[in-house]
């Protein structure tokens, strides 16, 4: 089955722009979590969708919003462009987003994002 | 707070095994993730733990001690191929994923 796809793949904005990323989750999968990674850094939590709804919410400002569609695809936005914004935002899917036991989150090749 | 510790590079020669440690503290806990990310590529599930004890999956294996707050992942019969970085994550009372930094490993011929 086709995996989690991201796009764009690479994108490059100057400071104060805004930017909106979008992932489709494997067919099937009801959550999709998305994460920003920078080097040296572990993978940093946005949130979480479930159903259209917002289940999780990580520790990054109000800048950083997303939304999920009735098709489970979802997008994330960043308006106002910081220099560090920069980084790779890697979303996730999973059937449950409860990976208990048998579970995992399937990863898709991320947007890498540079901010001028 | 919650903190997942693991060491930032290794480096280990072909055909060797290698034993990655991750230390956590969650709020709780869920259970522990290991993933395997290739550089430029998406992580990829190796392995969850949830109980106590030794997982193995062919050449790759992982521990849980929940008591200690600890982990590692072992790998047998290093190939090339395993030259990635290994991310730790543990899960906490929220089912919220901790992720350690990652540990980038360095195989050798």
């Amino acid at each position: 089955k086709a995996g989690v796809t991201q796009t764009p793949r690479y994108l490059i904005k100057t400071r104060g722009q805004q930017v909106t990323l979008s992932c489709s989750p494997i067919s099937g999968h009801r959550s999709v979590s998305w994460y920003q990674q920078t080097p040296g850094q572990g993978l940093q939590f946005l949130f979480e969708y479930f159903s259209e709804t917002q289940r999780n919410k990580g520790n990054f400002p109000g800048r950083f919003s997303g939304r999920q569609f009735s098709n489970s695809r979802s997008e994330m936005n960043v308006s106002t462009l910081e220099l560090g914004d920069s980084a790779l935002y890697l979303c996730a899917s999973s059937w449950s987003g409860r990976p208990l036991g048998t579970g995992e989150l399937f990863f898709g090749e991320g947007s890498r994002l540079t901010v001028l | 707070g919650q903190n997942i510790d693991q060491p930032t590079e290794m480096t280990a020669t072909e055909g060797a095994i290698v034993q990655i440690n991750c230390t956590y503290q969650t709020s709780g806990f869920n259970g522990l993730f290991w993933y395997q990310q290739h550089a430029g590529e998406a992580p990829t599930f190796l392995s969850y733990n949830v109980l106590d004890g030794l997982e193995e999956k062919g050449r790759f294996s992982s521990f849980l001690s929940r008591s200690k707050g600890y982990s590692y992942l072992l790998l047998k019969e290093l190939q090339m191929k395993d030259s990635a970085s290994y991310l730790c994550a543990g899960m906490d009372s929220n089912y919220q994923l901790i992720w350690g930094a990652g540990t980038k490993l360095i195989i050798k011929p």
